[in-house]
């Protein structure tokens, strides 16, 4: 059974166009991440939900806007591609404790924007 | 930048070697964790040492944090060629954010 699932694992698609990455846990979890890592593997957090709200916004473009139907489902949607988007989107998630728990990775989603 | 600090970036060696990797940070935090990264994969969470603890081990990881030096190591012991891949380490300064180091790319040689 996968702890954390996204879908797509790989996304080509040109500037300009909308895409969307899904992410699904099945640890129970109550919090959720999405996070970028560049081409030198900085890996930096861009959004963190909570029981399905908003928590952590790191100053990312609004072209990028989070949807969390559930606590086990957390979407990304780009709005207006741009080159420097390309990167490898991961979704995490982990339990709600004050300090901060283990985090569950998924695989990975390869974003190539041409 | 609150990105974190890790060296050497790079680090070679044989197996059954150890293999000592360093992070350093600027904030003050709740606990400090280590994560490996296989080519290709998502990140795999390896330990996790709170900011009252000096020393924690696991299997062949040893973990130190010094937190008047914001900085903590990793050493794993007796290495593998399987634990080739890329090392980071997350600082959580407070509930749901986590600050992830550069990483050090370890190989280690069969």
């Amino acid at each position: 059974d996968t702890a954390v699932s996204q879908t797509p694992k790989y996304l080509v698609t040109q500037m300009g166009n909308d895409k969307s990455i899904k992410c699904e846990q099945n640890l129970g979890h109550d919090t959720m991440y999405w996070y970028k890592q560049d081409s030198k593997k900085f890996l930096k957090i861009m959004f963190s939900y909570n029981n399905k709200e908003l928590i952590i916004n790191e100053t990312v473009p609004n072209r990028f806007s989070p949807k969390s139907p559930d606590k086990a489902h957390l979407n990304l949607h780009i709005n207006s591609l741009e080159l420097g988007d390309s990167a490898v989107y991961f979704c995490a998630s982990s339990q709600d404790t004050a300090s901060g728990g283990e985090q569950y990775f998924g695989p990975g989603t390869r974003l190539t924007v041409t | 930048s609150q990105q974190g600090e890790e060296d050497p970036q790079a680090l070679s060696i044989q197996e059954g070697e150890n293999a000592t990797m360093n992070c350093s940070y600027k904030t003050s935090i709740n606990n400090l964790q280590w994560y490996r990264q296989n080519s290709g994969r998502g990140l795999v969470h390896l330990i996790l040492i709170r900011s009252n603890e000096r020393e924690k081990h696991s299997g062949r990881l040893r973990v130190t944090l010094d937190t008047s030096k914001k900085s903590s190591s990793l050493l794993i012991t007796a290495s593998r060629a399987a634990d080739t891949a890329s090392y980071f380490c997350a600082t959580v300064p407070g509930t749901y954010k986590y600050i992830f180091g550069t990483g050090t790319r370890l190989k280690v040689l069969a």
